[in-house]
């Protein structure tokens, strides 16, 4: 039972252009949310969260919008530089703290 | 160092054959978490510790994979009779969750995983 689902796989976009990651998660219970950015050979590293008393998050060129009703949340990224190339997961979880239930990654290439 | 260390970075071993696969956690940090990812997948939880012991190992497939932190530090993650379906990138998180002050954001910083290959 995949209960954090990313949808697509890979998304290539120009550089200066936006970039939107989605995710679908099924458990209600979930509460907090959170995106991962990983390279090749590296660990993923935390990119932005969001609380699901939030409908927005901001953090400089990243930005996170959480849709309860829908359970569907997105990042978006403006502007995109080649330097965001990477591997972006979706993860949840039920209590700030505990286990992440991450989606499968969506392979993001921004092109010079 | 200031990251999650996690050794060996590598590591091929026979079906059958013991592993034990180490992760050091950011100094002060007393959440620690163990994931397993495979190719074209993401991290699968297996294990999380608060302190010295477990606070949720139900992530953990069978009784062939065990994890201790004894100290309450570092943690060690062993498995036994080795399979091929074990062959994957073990990572290592750990989170400032539950301490005061600083870091207390429940954001989890992973190491550079370990990578098991069962021939």
């Amino acid at each position: 039972d995949q209960q954090v689902k990313q949808n697509s796989p890979s998304l290539s976009v120009q550089e200066g252009r936006i970039s939107i990651l989605n995710c679908d998660y099924t458990n209600s219970m979930f509460d907090y949310f959170l995106w991962y950015k990983k390279y090749p050979a590296e660990g993923p590293t935390f990119l932005i969260s969001i609380s699901s008393i939030k409908d927005k998050n901001e953090d400089g060129r990243f930005t996170v919008f959480l849709n309860k009703s829908a359970k569907h949340l997105s990042l978006h990224i403006v502007p995109s530089q080649p330097g965001d190339s990477a591997v972006y997961f979706c993860a949840a979880t039920r209590v700030r703290g505990s286990r992440l239930t991450f989606g499968e990654g969506t392979q993001l290439t921004v092109n010079p | 160092g200031a990251g999650v260390s996690q050794t060996p970075s590598n590591k091929v071993t026979e079906k059958g054959k013991y592993v034990e696969l180490r992760c050091d956690p950011i100094s002060g940090h007393t959440a620690l978490y163990w994931y397993r990812q495979s190719l074209g997948q993401g991290p699968e939880f297996l294990i999380y510790f608060q302190g010295t012991g477990a606070a949720d190992d139900s992530g953990l497939p069978n009784d062939r994979f065990f994890a201790v932190r004894p100290e309450g530090s570092v943690s060690t993650l062993k498995i036994q009779r080795t399979e091929r379906g074990d062959s994957a990138v073990y990572l290592c998180a750990s989170s400032g969750w539950g301490t005061s002050g600083r870091g207390n954001t429940g954001e989890l910083f992973f190491g550079e995983g370990s990578r098991l290959t069962v021939l």
